[in-house]
C-alpha cells in the first residue's frame, strides 16, 4: 500500500492560488473518482475539504476546488488567506484489498 | 465531534487500547467508525473501520492480525485495539465517521508513545 505522492510544501501571497498535486496509480487515484483531500493543523482534528474528487462539504468556502486527471489529482486554493496555514493531504479509495491510501501531505505557507 | 481517550504509553508488547466519544449525534447512524494513525515525521495512515451495524469490518492488511474494532451502542462509544505493539506503533490515533470513500468527522487524535 504505496503512499500517493504530494509535494511536500506550496506557498503564496495572501490572494493568490495555489494547486497542490496528488500523484496514485491506476489501482487508487486513476481507477475510481473518489479522491477525497484533507486540512489539518497540527494538535486540531483534521477538516474535509473535497470528496469525490470535486464536491464540496457543506461550510466549505468556494475558494477550494479539486479535480482529477488520469493518475493524479489536484487541490487548488484560491484567494490565499493566513488562516490556509496548514498540513494537506490527500486520500484515495484504493479498492477492496488497500480500502484508503493517504498522500505524503504538502505544508502551505502563507507568504 | 469525536474525542479519543486512552493511554498516552503503553509498554512494548503489549496492547494498546484507545476509545472514541461520539457526541451530537448516534453511533447508530449508517456510518463507518474509523480509526487512521500519523506516525512522527509521516502521512497519515488508515488502521481499521466498522460498520455501525458491526456486520462488516475492513482492515488494513499491513495490521490485519493485531487489531479490532468494536462499536458500544449504549455509551455512544467505540474501540480500537492493538496487540504486540512496537515502537513502531508510536504515533497520533484519530478517530473518525467514514462515509464509505471518505472522512466527513475526525477527532483531533490521542498521542500514543510506546515504550518502557
Amino acid at each position: 500500500q504505496s503512499a500517493l505522492t504530494q509535494p511536500p510544501s506550496a506557498s503564496g501571497s495572501p490572494g493568490q492560488s495555489v494547486t497542490i498535486s496528488c500523484a496514485g496509480t491506476s489501482s487508487d487515484v486513476g481507477g475510481y473518482n473518489y479522491v477525497s483531500w484533507y486540512r489539518h493543523v497540527p494538535g486540531k482534528a483534521p477538516q474535509l475539504l473535497i470528496y469525490e474528487v470535486n464536491k464540496r462539504p457543506s461550510g466549505v468556502p468556494d475558494r477550494f476546488s479539486g479535480s482529477k486527471s488520469g493518475n493524479t489529482a489536484s487541490l487548488t486554493v484560491s484567494g490565499l488567506q493566513t488562516d490556509d496555514e496548514a498540513y494537506y493531504y490527500c486520500s484515495s479509495y484504493g479498492g477492496r484489498y488497500n480500502f484508503y491510501v493517504f498522500g505524503t501531505g504538502t505544508q502551505i505557507t502563507v507568504l | 465531534e469525536l474525542q479519543e481517550s486512552g493511554p498516552a504509553v503503553v509498554e512494548p508488547s503489549g496492547t494498546l487500547s484507545l476509545t472514541c466519544s461520539v457526541s451530537g449525534g448516534s453511533i447508530s447512524g449508517p456510518s463507518w467508525w474509523s480509526w487512521l494513525r500519523q506516525s512522527p515525521g509521516k502521512g497519515l495512515e488508515w488502521i481499521a473501520d466498522v460498520y455501525h451495524d458491526e456486520t462488516t469490518r475492513n482492515y488494513n492488511p499491513s495490521h490485519k492480525s493485531r487489531v479490532n474494532v468494536v462499536i458500544e451502542k449504549s455509551t455512544n462509544q467505540f474501540f480500537l485495539r492493538l496487540t504486540s505493539v512496537t515502537a513502531a506503533d508510536t504515533a497520533v490515533y484519530h478517530c473518525a465517521r467514514g462515509r464509505a470513500t471518505y472522512f466527513d468527522v475526525w477527532g483531533q487524535g490521542a498521542l500514543v508513545t510506546v515504550s518502557s
